[in-house]
């Protein structure tokens, strides 16, 4: 596609239940990164992937969190044993090795 | 903590310049100036960076101190669907590997028609 595409766009989950958030970043970028926008909040940064380098998990907030990426493309962000405070907005976002990111839509998450 | 200092909110009129000042003191050697806006419930959508030159393309010009210690951001036209958040960023760019981007709380611009 000519963007970055995240889904679902929106999930509700009960409160312990595991997620799985997918990000399919723009053809050919090397970049990929994980943020989340929480109501009122501003964007904090979760997690890096560049290449095949070790990823840079130092944003993620405990490690209920972690996220992979298959074959340098689609990356799936997991979080277990969800609770409310989770509830966030979770953003994409790729780029090349010098560019701007490029941003998804998101998925919202609500826990309930 | 981000590393810049921006104006809570601005407010411009259409079809007026909107110029979007941020100050970054603190900047390093190696470390770009980027800017972002997001608009209501979409995800943040790159504008324009530089280093030390002054840079224009299609959507804004940006405009660096000499010193790098500030720099603006010029909508020279705003239009309604420029009423926006925007956040001023500097971030290190090196062929090892990026650095994530490090938002602060930004400037919510509003045009006002």
């Amino acid at each position: 596609g000519a963007g970055v595409s995240q889904s679902p766009s929106n999930k509700v989950t009960e409160k312990g239940k595991d997620v799985e958030l997918r990000c399919d970043p723009i053809s050919g970028h090397t970049a990929l990164y994980w943020y989340r926008q929480s109501l009122g909040q501003g964007l904090e940064f979760l997690i890096y992937f560049q290449g095949n380098s070790a990823p840079d998990k130092s944003g993620l907030p405990s490690d209920r969190f972690s996220a992979e990426r298959t074959g340098g493309s689609v990356s799936t962000l997991t979080i277990q044993r969800t609770q409310q405070e989770d509830s966030a907005v979770y953003l994409c976002a790729s780029s090349l090795h010098w560019t701007g990111h490029f941003f998804g839509q998101g998925t919202r998450l609500t826990v309930v | 903590d981000a590393k810049t200092t921006q104006p809570t909110s601005m407010d411009c009129a259409e079809g007026r310049a909107a110029n979007l000042p941020c100050n970054h003191s603190t900047i390093s050697g190696n470390e770009y100036v980027y800017w972002y806006r997001q608009i209501h419930s979409q995800g943040p959508q790159y504008i324009i960076h530089g280093l030390k030159n002054n840079e224009t393309n299609e959507m804004a010009s940006l405009i660096i101190t000499e010193d790098r210690k500030s720099s603006t951001l010029i909508l020279p036209h705003a239009t309604l669907r420029d009423t926006a958040v925007y956040y001023c960023i500097v971030r290190v760019v090196g062929f090892s590997g990026n650095t994530p981007l490090v938002f602060g709380k930004g400037t919510r611009l509003s045009v006002i028609a």
